[in-house]
């Protein structure tokens, strides 16, 4: 167990609708990281945000914003849903945000099939 | 553009030999190489990393050789065991703003008894 809490672990809906997904980090870490797996493909890099603020963005698409809460918890949010928007979600957080990566610590992910 | 490649989708080893994924490259400004082991329902655990400047690192079962000439990392396992079932990713981190990270497609390796 990483400590890292993830929710829905699975999400069904359909095209067009909007979605959110959430995540707890593990105690006492400040930044939270999130990844998009879709089949057959490596974990791709969403986005950071470190105690509350963005830090980095990758692949990202503009129907899909994040956030971090005062609590520290993050939550992603995925609107006009695409058929190839099904994917396993994944977040993770570490203590710093600028960590050699080996700190992150991956929660179970949120598998979402949009249908 | 995949910077970062595992072109073995899947590799079948018998118990107690040694497993060996590979995993290339395309960008010179990856600083840090790092593997996680995946199991089922369960996120990527990290397992070992090596540094641009060195070109060995050992864990234990574990070891990571880099080749920097040819972009190529690989990962030994040795020996191999049946709770080594997993898929395995390779990542690569880089600086652009802040550290991020660059995933292979993952290798499933399983180990047969």
């Amino acid at each position: 167990d990483s400590g890292v809490t993830q929710t829905p672990k699975h999400l069904i809906t359909a095209t067009g609708q909007r979605v959110t997904l959430r995540c707890s980090p593990r105690s006492g870490d400040l930044s939270v990281y999130w990844y998009q797996q879709s089949l057959d493909q490596g974990l791709q890099f969403l986005i950071q945000y470190y105690n509350g603020e963005e830090r980095a963005k990758g692949n990202i698409l503009e129907r899909f914003s994040a956030q971090q809460f005062p609590d520290l918890h993050s939550e992603l949010n995925l609107s006009s849903l695409e058929l190839g928007d099904s994917a396993l979600y994944f977040c993770a957080s570490s203590a710093s945000p600028d960590t050699p990566g080996y700190e992150q610590y991956f929660g179970p992910g949120t598998r979402l099939t949009v249908t | 553009d995949q910077q970062v490649k595992q072109n073995s989708p899947s590799l079948s080893v018998q118990e107690g030999r040694i497993s060996i994924l590979n995993c290339d490259y395309t960008n010179s400004m990856f600083d840090y190489f790092l593997w996680y082991k995946k199991y089922p329902a369960e996120g990527p655990t990290f397992l070992i990393s090596i540094s641009s400047i060195k070109d060995k690192n050992e864990d234990g079962r574990f070891t990571v050789f880099l080749n920097k000439s040819a972009k190529h990392l690989s990962l030994h396992i040795v020996p191999s065991q049946p709770g080594d079932s997993a898929v395995y990713f390779c990542a690569a981190r880089f600086f652009q703003g802040a550290q991020k990270l660059v995933f292979g497609q993952g290798t499933r390796l399983t180990i047969n008894p």
